[in-house]
């Protein structure tokens, strides 16, 4: 079975500054892999998704993702944070068109 | 394109009692699928419809928990009686195809047992 371990509960950044969220998955067979984020009160909004293209992929609002098959790793980062940025984050693996099976979450605050 | 909705945005009910949710994916998705999101954990899995046949419904604790998809379009999530660990969001989400990606959310169900 499929699985996904974000490494950090809680990141805290200044904003301008980068942003780095770990993911480590755990899969039989060739992964697609995504990040999603939900901000509060909000539905779950995709940021980025890899699917055995390039393994550096490019999301929206600045993000990228580099998949590391050596490293079973999926970290999330952008250069520079914004106070808009400020959500939860998850990350997602699939396998074989099976359901999405989700990370437990990491929040992001941004500060001042 | 009009998201995925869902109804009511927040429902309080005791134990025991019953309830429902409903979903309306984007026209034309085929598959739908009900996930419950428990406070600070990522979502979970419960069922996916495939039209209106179920392709997965392995987390789905069916001792208490219904849902259905009539003519293959909108969706009910019931559950019966419910239990205070029920407290959760409850998310709906389409997609045009099976696969994984593709996904649309909606912005979920707050369900609060007391």
């Amino acid at each position: 079975a499929q699985s996904v371990t974000q490494l950090d509960s809680h990141v805290s950044v200044s904003e301008g500054t980068p942003v780095l969220l770990r993911c480590n998955y755990s899969s039989s067979y060739s992964p697609s892999l995504f990040w999603y984020v939900q901000h509060p009160n909000k539905g779950l909004q995709l940021l980025l998704k890899y699917t055995s293209a390039a393994t550096l992929v490019k999301g929206i609002n600045g993000f990228e993702a580099e998949f590391k098959k050596s490293e079973t790793s999926f970290h999330l980062t952008k250069p520079s944070a914004h106070m808009s940025d400020a959500a939860e984050y998850f990350c997602v693996v699939s396998v074989q068109n099976q359901k999405l099976v989700f990370g437990q979450g990491t929040r992001l605050t941004i500060n001042p | 394109e009009a998201g995925v909705a869902q109804s009511p945005r927040y429902k309080i009910i005791e134990k025991r009692q019953s309830v429902a949710f409903w979903c309306n994916p984007i026209s034309g998705h085929a598959t739908l699928y009900w996930y419950q999101q428990i406070l600070g954990q990522g979502p979970k899995l419960l069922i996916q419809f495939q039209n209106n046949g179920v392709v997965d419904d392995s987390q789905l604790p069916k001792d208490r928990f219904s849902a259905e998809r009539l003519k293959g379009v909108d969706s009910t999530l019931k559950i019966q009686p419910a239990k205070l660990e029920d407290s959760a969001v409850y998310l709906c989400a389409s997609s045009a195809r099976v696969q994984g990606f593709g996904y649309t959310f909606g912005s979920g169900t707050r369900l609060t047992v007391v």
